[in-house]
């Protein structure tokens, strides 16, 4: 079955630590998505890719950092400098601009 | 900067009324996305509108467009428990991702 995997399902992260979140998608799409979610709140984007080796800043990239060197994985690396991690991260793809995203399950990420 | 607001932001509601949800945004665009979220879940993907006037429906559930007043609207027709979730609309405009709306959290109660 195609789909999106996201890995790990529960993450912590010490204080200074940096770690990444993956996300494998075997839908052959072209554009790949990174959201966070608080409590309560809708999604924010962090970053997007619509094609290979090449990805934008979404609206809260600061303390963020991601690589697309396969269509395939789109990796978000939370860094020392996100001060405020613990959220709920959505990875999404879709074959372009004005098509549906499809949404893996979500890495829960916590403080240490 | 596109806003999109929604509400209500949280509804109870009794099994077998109707109810709509409303989805309003700041920037000219024609696609817009409803989505469902389970407690601790993922997103799932609702309805795709693509165009002024769109409606479509699936089972209890209509979503429709109006892009000149930039408002989407979700109805519930006679609702039932298991419709009990937290519904997103989501626009997006040129190559960007999507901005989401805050959500409403529907509970329906017997």
């Amino acid at each position: 079955d195609g789909g999106i995997t996201q890995s790990p399902k529960y993450l912590f992260r010490k204080e200074g630590q940096n770690v990444t979140l993956s996300c494998e998608q075997n839908l052959n799409h072209d554009a790949m998505y990174w959201y966070r979610q608080d409590p309560g709140q809708g999604l924010r984007l962090i970053y997007y890719s619509q094609i290979v080796n090449d990805f934008q800043k979404g609206d809260i990239a600061e303390g963020y950092s991601v690589s697309r060197e396969k269509k395939e994985s789109f990796p978000l690396t939370v860094t020392s400098a996100q001060k405020n991690p613990t959220a709920f991260y959505l990875c999404a793809s879709s074959w372009g601009a004005g098509q549906p995203q499809h949404f893996g399950d979500g890495t829960r990420l916590s403080i240490l | 900067e596109l806003k999109v607001e929604q509400n209500p932001l949280f509804l109870s509601m009794q099994e077998g009324k109707n109810y709509t949800i409303y989805c309003n945004y700041s920037t000219t665009s024609d696609r817009l996305y409803w989505y469902r979220q389970d407690p601790g879940k993922s997103l799932e993907s609702l309805f795709v509108l693509l165009s002024n006037g769109a409606v479509k429906q699936e089972g209890r559930l209509m979503a429709s467009l109006d892009t000149k007043a930039r408002l989407s609207t979700l109805h519930i027709t006679a609702a039932v428990h298991d419709l009990s979730a937290t519904y997103f609309c989501a626009v997006d405009i040129e190559v960007d991702g999507l901005t989401f709306g805050k959500g409403t959290h529907l509970i329906i109660q017997p």
